[in-house]
């Protein structure tokens, strides 16, 4: 299968520890995006990636929050001291370049914070 | 910023029932995605929208965009059981580079 891999699925951990999740694009995509979706509401934009440069970062993305694309593969999604508010799923998903290009979504990483 | 509002937030119909569901914008689209979630997993995309009056169709969902684009919808034809899961309306903002998202609708198909 070559479609969005996200690792780990499920993640639980105690609040003030920090977590790292990764993505792995489909293969021939460069442009690869970071969102959050909460219970019973859609997905909200973090970040994006185009190869290996990060070029937009939404408000939410507090400073406990760092995402890397190194070789403009995989990324990583690292959340330090994590908070209760922090519990959601973490989506990645990835595009090719260009106008409207559909964005194909990985499953998703699930973190619960205790 | 754009939001996106769609209704129903969630509906339950009987197998073989037709559907509709809602998205609109608060500003002009310039792309309208569909997507279909089912719980505790991602997105499968459905359509992508473009143009003012533009319809499209696969197997037995349509969505059509509004000649305004501010407005689109998805039709299901003869619901079914596999139909049931969350779909998500959202737009691209003009330099094509992230997604609003609306809030969804939850879809229940009885057998």
């Amino acid at each position: 299968d070559t479609g969005v891999s996200q690792d780990p699925r499920h993640k639980i951990t105690k609040r003030g520890q920090n977590v790292t999740f990764r993505c792995d694009p489909i293969s021939e995509h460069n442009r690869l995006y970071w969102y959050r979706q909460t219970l019973g509401q859609g997905p909200e934009f973090l970040t994006y990636f185009q190869n290996e440069a990060q070029l937009e970062k939404s408000r939410l993305l507090s400073d406990r929050f760092s995402a890397e694309r190194p070789k403009g593969s995989f990324s990583t999604l690292e959340i330090q001291r994590t908070e209760q508010g922090d519990s959601a799923m973490y989506l990645c998903a990835s595009s090719l370049q260009g106008g409207n290009q559909p964005q194909h979504f990985g499953d998703g990483t699930r973190l619960s914070i205790l | 910023s754009q939001e996106l509002e769609q209704s129903p937030q969630s509906l339950i119909v009987q197998e073989g029932k037709n559907l509709t569901i809602n998205c609109t914008s608060s500003k002009t689209l310039y792309g309208l995605y569909w997507y279909k979630q089912k719980y505790g997993e991602g997105l499968i995309f459905l359509m992508m929208l473009q143009k003012g009056g533009e319809e499209k169709s696969h197997e037995k969902i349509t969505a059509k965009l509004d000649e305004k684009k501010q407005q689109s919808s998805l039709h299901i034809t003869a619901s079914q059981p596999s139909h049931a899961g969350i779909y998500l309306c959202g737009a691209v903002n003009n330099a094509g580079n992230m997604l609003t998202f609306g809030g969804g609708t939850r879809l229940m198909v009885k057998p």
